[in-house]
């Protein structure tokens, strides 16, 4: 593995199902980061942690909520799903929690809740 | 909250033509990122600019960061159909240091063979 990984690639889920997007990077970054992206409104950030065992609420944290137990796995938690987070999500993880840090992206998981 | 609007949205251009795309607020950047996103990936960081009147150059790319640091703009010479994407602009929520940003909606390019 190098990079950032996610899974599931595409899920398609009932509303009011719980849902659990996988979020692991190998690279040893202290931060972490959870954003959706929907048409016309750009990406937006929806929870963060700057190191292991932190977690701070982002833009759009309503109806999310997010883990981050160790280094590596940054896992983000749908507890009951509604339509209007159909989205596709992406992950993303810097060295240290700065704005002059790059952030590495993983590929995205496209969720569609029905 | 700081809010950042870029133009143009759509721009489809020929190959080996130049072209402008543009990043602005109303509020002072603390510091100001660009990412290019290929359809189906996650963004790529293409430069960081912090100082006001700073310019970057990466190969075909000129970046600029406005005096004031209230506007940045990405310039590409000689487009390539390689250059298609999204184009993205991300700035620290609420003008601070750590890496919880905010992007433009961003400026999607296609450029033609």
């Amino acid at each position: 593995i190098a990079g950032i990984t996610q899974a599931p690639t595409s899920q398609i889920l009932a509303a009011g199902r719980r849902m659990t997007l996988r979020c692991t990077q190998d690279m040893r970054h202290n931060a972490m980061y959870w954003y959706r992206q929907d048409l016309g409104l750009g990406l937006r950030l929806i929870h963060y942690s700057n190191t292991a065992g932190t977690t701070g609420k982002g833009e759009v944290p309503d109806g999310y909520s997010v883990s981050r137990a160790n280094t590596d796995d940054f896992p983000l938690t749908l507890a009951s799903a509604v339509p209007s987070q159909t989205s596709v999500y992406f992950c993303a993880s810097s060295e240290v929690a700065s704005a002059m840090e790059e952030q590495f992206f993983g590929p995205g998981t496209r969720l569609t809740v029905l | 909250t700081q809010l950042l609007e870029q133009s143009p949205q759509f721009l489809s251009i020929q190959e080996g033509e130049n072209l402008t795309v543009y990043c602005n607020s109303s509020s002072v950047f603390s510091s100001l990122q660009w990412y290019r996103q290929e359809p189906g990936e996650g963004p790529v960081l293409l430069v960081t600019v912090v100082t006001g009147g700073e310019v970057k150059k990466l190969k075909r790319l000129t970046f600029q960061f406005g005096d004031a640091r209230k506007d940045s703009s990405l310039h590409i010479t000689a487009a390539q159909p390689g250059d298609t994407g999204l184009y993205l602009c991300a700035t620290p929520r609420n003008g601070g240091s750590q890496g919880n940003l905010i992007f433009g909606k961003g400026t999607k390019l296609s450029v033609k063979p």
